[in-house]
């Protein structure tokens, strides 16, 4: 069974405090690791996707690297409006279909 | 296009009562998910849609639980009997069928419905 596991489950960094997300899997025949935010009430909002390990992909704060066991989301200098929870996904094969599968999530709040 | 669109956005209702959602995709998306999202967890997979047939379920969805998506456009999710623990955020998302590079099954997701079940 697919597992995704992110750690750490909150994280609270100061203004220009710059840190990272972890997401390890367990999957067979990955078809792609997918990384949300979140915003409270709100569903998620695509980031990134990443397909094959020593990938890289880059928005502004953001960075996600890939290996074959884990994703990390790194966070340059981050502002008080990146705190949000950000969801990593991993997606398989399942039959004839391709289902993400979601971690928990890390919660992130960034102080002024 | 307004984007995924899902409604009601809250519901209030008495354990026992039935509920339905419904939402309405992105319309050039042939693809169509429900997800569940309680507090502290991520979303968790319930049902698939791929145009108007539904591909696959969760082992761990209720028989009281039924999703529809008639002529492959909007879709309803209906809880019957509801229990509090059927309490939670339901999300709608849906993607299109595109394997090359960013676009690969992106989930583009509504905004929830949330239920409370007293």
């Amino acid at each position: 069974e697919d597992q995704v596991t992110q750690s750490p489950e909150a994280l609270r960094l100061q203004e220009g405090e710059s840190s990272s997300l972890n997401c390890s899997y367990t999957v067979s025949g990955l078809r792609g690791l997918f990384w949300y935010r979140q915003d409270p009430g709100k569903g998620p909002e695509f980031l990134f996707t990443l397909y094959s390990a020593g990938e890289e992909k880059e928005k502004e704060r953001l960075k996600a690297t890939l290996t074959k066991k884990e994703s990390f989301l790194h966070i340059t200098a981050p502002k008080p409006e990146d705190s949000a929870t950000y969801l990593c996904a991993v997606q398989a094969r399942s039959g004839g279909s391709y289902i993400p599968t979601f971690g928990r999530g890390t919660s992130l709040i960034v102080h002024p | 296009d307004t984007g995924v669109s899902q409604d009601p956005r809250h519901k209030i209702t008495k354990r026992g009562q039935n509920v339905t959602f419904r939402c309405d995709p992105i319309s050039e998306h042939n693809r169509l998910y429900w997800y569940r999202q309680t507090l502290g967890q991520g979303p968790e997979f319930l049902t698939y849609f791929q145009n108007e047939a539904q591909l696959e379920k969760s082992r761990l969805l209720s028989d009281r639980f039924s999703a529809e998506r008639p002529k492959g456009s909007f879709s309803t999710l209906e809880i019957q009997r509801t229990e509090q623990g059927d309490s939670a955020m339901y999300l709608c998302a849906s993607s299109s069928p595109s394997w090359t590079g960013a676009g690969a099954n992106v989930l583009t997701f509504g905004a929830g419905s949330r239920l409370t079940v007293l």
